[in-house]
């Protein structure tokens, strides 16, 4: 099994540009998220979903599109990029809902807008 | 703001010293602890759980520790080595309903040999 796999690695953007991270998991898991990782701030989850076709805002949502049209596949839109939007993004996945199910992360991807 | 707490910023220690990473948080719903360990280039890892039911929990050299009454965790790393270096990063959430983590600021642990 691959697990989380994340692409691209890097990338830069000008402002005002749009991208798509991509993000896909092979354990078959329902639930999958998407954090972004600032320095000193650990990790905050921008959006998540319970499954195919159904996904929920989390943290900080604002810039942020997503989609869910397979078990496998969860990307995240940036539409309109801007500074405060330089991060490391991750892409996460879990078997259950609850917090006992562990969350099973990408390698990230390392997004500057300038 | 920051539903979870964690300190030290940063952390160093001799090999084989006991480094102590600490968190807090103020949700009383929160009932699922886990502590995740990411290396440089790579995303967090599960490293190790509580549930508040349990005072203490031990997985080979890591060490949780738990007060319930004051809401406040820590991570207790025993014979730390080299290999320990990394970011560790203490979170909370709730045992059911969406799988949400809401984590602390993270800890960035170097072991010097």
């Amino acid at each position: 099994n691959a697990g989380v796999t994340q692409t691209p690695k890097f990338r830069i953007l000008k402002i005002g540009q749009s991208m798509t991270l991509q993000c896909t998991q092979d354990m078959n898991h329902n639930y999958m998220y998407w954090y972004r990782q600032d320095p000193g701030m650990g990790l905050k989850l921008i959006y998540y979903s319970v499954g195919a076709g159904i996904t929920d805002k989390g943290e900080v949502p604002n810039g942020y599109n997503v989609s869910r049209s397979t078990t496998e596949d969860f990307p995240l839109r940036l539409e309109l990029a801007a500074p405060s939007q330089t991060s490391v993004y991750f892409c996460a996945s879990s078997r259950g809902t609850g917090g006992v199910y562990e969350q099973y992360f990408g390698p990230g991807t390392r997004l500057t807008v300038t | 703001q920051q539903q979870v707490k964690q300190s030290p910023q940063s952390l160093i220690v001799q090999k084989g010293g006991i480094p102590i990473i600490n968190c807090a948080y103020e949700n009383t719903a929160f009932d699922y602890f886990p502590w995740y360990q990411q290396f440089p280039g790579k995303g967090p890892a599960l490293l190790i759980a509580i549930r508040p039911d349990v005072s203490e929990k031990k997985e080979g050299r890591f060490t949780i520790s738990f007060n319930k009454s004051a809401k406040q965790f820590s991570l207790h790393i025993m014979d730390s080595q080299p290999g320990d270096s990394a970011t560790y990063f203490c979170a909370a959430s709730k045992q059911t309903g969406a799988n949400n983590l809401f984590f602390g600021t993270g800890t960035r642990l170097t072991v010097i040999p």
